[in-house]
């Protein structure tokens, strides 16, 4: 079955960028997501990338694909505080089934 | 636009109590309905998918005896806990889709703000 990776745990100092990646492992998802999740909130999408694309650049979001690789990465430039969360991605199940297969997310500690 | 309520926010009840918990599609119409649950500091585990007026698809190990789902309308889902424990103490989120353009891939959920159970 479909499996997303992410590394579990990112501490930066405001202003900093983060980066936040990914591994997937379905090759053939047309789409793959980001999600936000505040604390003690649910989760909220934050971007998407079409798989035909390499980059999406959304104000300090930057969004790069490595189709060959599997490697999803969001980039947060200028961070900051309100930027700390958990940052889930995701890709749909092979299945056809509406499903999506989430990382184990990856918390982002953004320190002043 | 695309916004899913959860009611309540947070409950506590005592054990061997059912719990009802609210997921609604605010200005959309959804399709499908998913539940979660989620542990502290861990993924989201999915428990179940409901479409609208049909039986609900429990993920492996998801008791739906205990876990009773109903997506009775296009906008509204709900997942009571029958006989509730202690280790069914957690953070219940909904998410909603509209459903797909047939092209696979399209996926977009859209979550509540989740529901906080805590049975003692």
């Amino acid at each position: 079955g479909e499996d997303v990776e992410q590394s579990l745990f990112l501490s930066v100092r405001e202003g900093d960028s983060s980066v936040i990646n990914c591994t997937y492992t379905d090759s053939s998802s047309t789409y793959l997501y980001w999600y936000k999740q505040e604390p003690g909130a649910g989760l909220q999408l934050l971007t998407y990338i079409f798989s035909n694309m390499d980059m999406k650049q959304d104000q300090r979001l930057t969004v790069l694909l490595n189709k060959k690789d599997k490697h999803l990465s969001l980039r947060i430039a200028d961070t900051q505080t309100g930027d700390s969360a958990i940052y889930f991605c995701a890709e749909p199940d092979s299945g056809n089934t509406g499903k999506l297969i989430f990382g184990q997310g990856t918390t982002l500690q953004v320190k002043p | 636009g695309a916004v899913v309520s959860q009611h309540p926010s947070r409950v506590i009840c005592k054990s061997g109590t059912s719990v009802k918990i609210e997921c609604r599609s605010l200005d959309f119409q959804a399709t499908t309905m998913f539940w979660y649950r989620q542990f502290p500091k861990k993924s989201l585990m999915l428990m179940a998918t409901s479409n609208e007026g049909s039986k609900a698809t429990y993920e492996q190990g998801v008791e739906k005896d205990k876990f009773l789902i109903n997506h009775a309308s296009l906008t509204l889902s709900t997942l009571t806990v029958t006989s509730a424990h202690p280790e069914d103490s957690s953070f219940y989120i909904c998410s909603a889709s509209s459903g797909t353009s047939g092209i696979r891939g399209s996926y977009e959920q859209y979550f509540g703000p989740g529901t906080r159970l805590t049975v003692t």
